[in-house]
This record gives structure tokens, sequence and C-alpha cells, in this order.
């Protein structure tokens, strides 16, 4: 069993659309990280986050401590989100990052 | 800054063979670690370093080997390559295990 869960596994969207993709983890944590994977295959850090919420541009996170969960939503989506999107989660009882398996999302104009 | 740089980009071996991973970055970050990522698998990490002069082992440890002589360089060995090591290799490092992560471009390897 996956420490961390991500869902959906595939999610498709018309761009303009809110899109939400969802990781929940087993254990307390003390961050919890939103990686963004284009299709040539870099990886970049989105956010990094222990509480409460976070917002770049379109892009906002947020977590609940309480219920374990995490949620990224993108607003007004766009062909170039296009992406897979990975959250990962670190617990000292871990004392490493755990990965979720990813989203892959896909807005067509 | 280059970030963190990965060589080579594309490789292909014949099982038995060996080579060697290159990783490098220029951040001055103490914490640095391999990962591979299969398709529906996150990503599994292979070994990290917490600094120089010191490695551990991660979830898939196994046909592996890494060094860290010092903080810049983090290469990972592939001692006899098997074709269950065909796969797209990250490295990446931080300031600390649970900071802001940044990532190589990957190796995309295939053994065959």
């Amino acid at each position: 069993k996956n420490e961390v869960e991500q869902s959906p596994q595939n999610l498709t969207a018309q761009e303009g659309e809110f899109i939400t993709i969802n990781c929940s983890y087993s254990v307390g944590i003390s961050a919890l990280h939103w990686l963004q994977q284009h299709p040539g295959g870099g990886i970049v850090s989105l956010f990094m986050l222990s509480s409460g919420k976070k917002k770049h541009g379109r892009l906002i996170a947020t977590i609940n401590i309480q219920e374990k969960h995490s949620s990224l939503h993108i607003t007004a989506s766009h062909p170039r989100d296009s992406a897979v999107y990975i959250c990962a989660a670190y617990s000292d009882s871990w004392g490493k990052l755990q990965f979720g398996a990813g989203t892959q999302v896909v807005v067509t104009p | 800054n280059a970030g963190v740089t990965q060589t080579p980009k594309f490789q292909v071996l014949k099982t038995g063979q060996s080579m060697t991973l290159q990783c490098a970055q220029d951040m001055n970050h103490e914490y640095m670690s391999w990962y591979r990522q299969d398709p529906g698998m996150g990503l599994r990490l292979i070994h990290y370093s917490v600094g120089a002069g010191i490695t551990d082992q991660g979830e898939v440890p196994n046909g592996y080997n890494v060094s860290r002589s010092t903080t810049e360089d983090f290469p990972l060995r592939l001692l006899s390559a098997a074709p269950s090591q065909t796969s797209v290799y990250f490295c990446a490092s931080s300031y600390q295990t649970n900071y802001e992560q940044y990532f190589g471009p990957g190796t995309r390897l295939t053994v065959t």
C-alpha cells in the first residue's frame, strides 16, 4: 500500500475549467510538496507547505493536517498546464520523501 | 547557477555492463538523492546523501552504488546492468532533506 495516494490518476479538462487534484497520506507529516513534470520529463517544485494554503498565479495548494489531505487546484486551466502533477510528503517516521504515483492532466483547447 | 545537472541524457547498455550516471549541483546543497521513475509508479528513492562522505540506502538500492566525495557531486554506479534497471533516473538536491527539491533533467536508461 502506498503511503501517499493521489487521485485521480488521469484527468482531462477543457480550457478554462477548474481542476482539482487530491493527495492523501497515512501518517502525520511535517511538509507536503507539489511537483510538476512536463512532457519533456523535467520535474519542478511548485509548492512546499506544512499548513494552510499557498497561491502562485493560477495554482493554489491547500493542506488539512487533521484530515491528512492536500489538494492542488488549477484555476482557468490552459493547455500549457498539461503535465503530470506529483505530490510528495515528508514524515520523520519515514525519514524521507514518499511520492504519490502522479496525476496526468490534459487540458484541451 | 546551472542548478542540478545530469549526464548522460540517454544511455543504452547491454546486460552485465557497468556505467556511472553523473550528477552535480552548484547550490551548495547538503542533501542529494537518486530516484528511479517507472510507469505507473511514483518516484522511488535509490540512495541518498546528507553531506559529503555520508551516504545511505533508499527503498530500492540493490544493484546500485553511490559515493559523495564532494558536496557538488553524487554519481550513481550500476555495477552489472539488468533489464529490470531500465528506467528514467533523476538526481535531486535540496538544502536539507525536507526542503524544496531541485531535480536534474533525468537520464533515460535502457538495458537490453
